[in-house]
């Protein structure tokens, strides 16, 4: 069965700052795809970016970053120069072959101006 | 196309009672899924479809629970005699291939009285 911890239930970062929010999985699979999703209050669930398992280098989206340690299942979101909008919880979540993707319980996020 | 739609977006219900949330996914995707999601906490997995066919239901999934995708198109989630352990909010998504990730919907929010 699959597992995502995130550890850190709230972080803050001061605007224009950088943050990382930590994300641990667990899965018996070689195959799977790893993403991190943001929820912004009230809003839908956005896709920030994702990472397949079988790529060595490290997904970027713009201000985005992953640091993809496939050995110890860690898979961290870095959020550089960060934005007000960037507010939100953030979600870590795998999916292995099955299709479904299980999450994490959250990260909320908060931006000080 | 204006991404994955639900309705209604909030339901008020008494206890007892049965409710229906539909969702339309983005048309040109074959797979549609249910999450729910509780305060504080990550979406859960409850079912999914590729076209018309359910494919995969979780244990969250209670007899009192069923979901229907006519044609392949849109899909319906059904709560039969609900209780107040049922409020939340109910996410749908859909995908093409599901390892680009998910596009989720606004979410339906049941609160059950």
């Amino acid at each position: 069965a699959q597992t995502v911890t995130q550890s850190q239930p709230e972080m803050s970062v001061q605007e224009a700052e950088t943050v990382t929010l930590s994300c641990t999985y667990d899965t018996s699979e070689s195959d799977y795809y790893l993403f991190w999703y943001k929820q912004p209050p009230s809003r839908q669930m956005i896709l920030v970016i994702r990472q397949e398992a079988y790529k060595q280098q490290n997904a970027t989206e713009n201000r985005f970053s992953v640091n993809f340690q496939k050995a110890a299942k860690s898979f961290s979101l870095k959020i550089s120069d960060s934005q007000l909008g960037d507010a939100a919880m953030y979600f870590c979540a795998t999916m292995n072959r099955d299709d479904k993707i299980i999450f994490g319980k959250g990260t909320r996020l908060h931006i000080l101006p | 196309d204006t991404g994955v739609s639900q309705d209604p977006r909030h339901k008020i219900t008494k206890r007892g009672q049965n409710v229906t949330f539909r969702c339309d996914p983005i048309s040109e995707h074959n797979r549609l899924y249910w999450y729910r999601q509780t305060l504080g906490q990550g979406p859960e997995f409850l079912t999914y479809f590729q076209n018309e066919a359910q494919l995969e239901k979780s244990r969250l999934l209670s007899d009192r629970f069923s979901a229907e995708r006519p044609k392949g198109s849109f899909s319906t989630l059904e709560i039969q005699r609900t209780e107040q352990g049922d409020s939340a909010m109910y996410l749908c998504a859909s995908s093409f291939l599901s390892h680009g990730g998910y596009t989720f919907g606004s979410g339906t929010r049941l609160t059950v009285v």
